[in-house]
């Protein structure tokens, strides 16, 4: 089955740019999503890219998808301290239909 | 728009009691997902349900049982709790023609199984 890597931990400084990396393992992904998760609450979707793109721009978020490695990677611009949250990785493969697979998840810290 | 809502919030079980964690969706959606969250392992999933009286196992589908009662609404059931079923559970929905089939999830239940 599908297999989604993250780091765990990334630390910033207010107003740097964050980098958010994951990697998967099924070349037949279609869809590649990337949530946000507050503490306590549950997931909340970020953006996300089809396979067919190499990079989706939002606001502060850009999405660069390299399809050859199977990288995916988010890049928030201006870090804020309510940035702060753990960011999920997760891939939707063309055989599994609705399922997503997840990363593990990469808790920012954004310092002051 | 309520979106996902999960009851309960909190939980506290012994070991060897049951409960039933609730879940509805008001956005129409056809697929529903029971997820449990640990540190360090991400998200993984127990259950789904890709419509209205369809069921199937997950990664980790051991000692839950679900039931998809009508097109709003997927339950999750431990029959006999277990402190390693300390977790916390998100259910989501999603609808293929939606945001490229992404999932909108509730705001979990945190359970402890004593």
């Amino acid at each position: 089955g599908e297999d989604v890597e993250q780091s765990l931990f990334l630390s910033v400084r207010e107003g740097d740019s964050s980098v958010i990396n994951c990697t998967y393992t099924d070349s037949s992904s279609t869809y590649l999503y990337w949530y946000k998760q507050e503490p306590g609450a549950g997931l909340q979707l970020l953006t996300y890219i089809f396979s067919n793109m190499d990079m989706k721009q939002d606001q502060r978020l850009t999405v660069l998808l390299n399809k050859k490695d199977k990288h995916l990677s988010l890049r928030i611009a201006d870090t804020q301290t309510g940035d702060s949250a753990i960011y999920f990785c997760a891939v939707r493969s063309s055989g599994s239909a609705r399922q997503l697979t997840f990363g593990s998840g990469t808790q920012l810290t954004v310092l002051p | 728009n309520a979106g996902v809502t999960q009851t309960p919030k909190f939980q506290v079980l012994k070991t060897g009691q049951s409960m039933t964690l609730q879940c509805a969706q008001d956005m129409n959606h056809n697929s529903m997902y029971w997820y449990r969250q640990d540190p360090g392992m991400g998200l993984r999933l127990i259950y789904y349900s890709a419509s209205e009286g369809t069921t199937d196992k997950g990664e980790v589908p051991n000692g839950y049982n679900v039931s998809r009662l009508n097109k709003r609404e997927f339950s999750l059931r431990l029959e006999s709790a277990a402190p390693s079923q300390t977790s916390v559970y998100f259910c989501a929905s999603s609808e293929v023609q939606g945001i490229a089939g992404g999932y909108t999830f509730g705001s979990g239940t945190r359970l402890t199984v004593v």
